[in-house]
């Protein structure tokens, strides 16, 4: 199996809501990362999971909590958007640099729109 | 710090043309990796080819092949016999071989293959 999974593909919600997006991979990978992607852009990173274990912030606003649940899970909690937050959000997922390349393998994303 | 460059913003070329698209880079790094990924309208990102640094032999995967010059920081990617579905947006990645899970993207250049 060499996907990478994102639920929900669309999402909309008020800048009053609460809301998660789901990422899963069953390759075995170690590293799990979260993107936001802008349209014509290129994706920004946002947070790094290493064995479970968060080890990257590129500073983002508090108001996007990351959490890995295990090693084949992200899952990204939303609370308290604004409208310019409203993008593409890709995860991908890599080996550990220890055993591989790490080449990052994406998912199809969760297109966000915030109200 | 490092950088990537994508010149062409955007390029059509006819199908079953040929097609190079540039990338050059910058980093005082002596090994690390490069990378060419394609994000069709559908939208997920896929990984084209992938190329070491301390590999003189340039990589290839089928009708795709780079170009890497270490000395001129250059990582081109040939596409040979266009077909209507290479229409996407191209990314080129650089990632340190050590320490650091971060890839640094280029700006993309959007290709679209016309019948």
């Amino acid at each position: 199996d060499t996907e990478v999974t994102q639920t929900p593909k669309h999402l909309v919600m008020g800048m009053t809501n609460k809301k998660s997006l789901k990422c899963e991979q069953h390759m075995g990978h170690r590293a799990m990362y979260w993107y936001k992607q802008k349209a014509k852009k290129p994706p920004e990173l946002m947070f790094v999971y290493s064995y479970e274990k968060l080890s990257i912030n590129e500073s983002v606003p508090s108001r996007f909590s990351p959490e890995c649940p295990n090693s084949s899970l992200l899952n990204l909690h939303l609370h308290a958007l604004q409208p310019e937050d409203s993008a593409l959000y890709l995860c991908a997922s890599s080996q550990d640099r220890r055993t591989g390349v790490g080449e990052q393998f994406f998912g199809p994303g969760t297109r966000l729109t915030v109200l | 710090a490092q950088t990537v460059t994508q010149s062409q913003p955007e390029m059509s070329v006819q199908e079953a043309e040929t097609v190079t698209l540039s990338c050059t880079y910058d980093t005082s790094e002596s090994n690390y990796y490069l990378f060419w990924y394609k994000q069709p309208p559908s939208r997920q990102m896929i990984l084209v080819i992938r190329q070491e640094a301390y590999k003189q032999q340039n990589a290839t995967e089928n009708r795709f092949s780079v170009n890497f010059q270490k000395a001129a920081k250059s990582f081109s990617l040939k596409i040979s016999d266009s077909q209507l579905g290479d229409t996407a947006m191209y990314f080129c990645a650089f990632m340190p071989a050590s320490g650091t899970y971060k890839y640094i993207f280029g700006t993309g250049t959007r290709l679209k293959v016309l019948a």
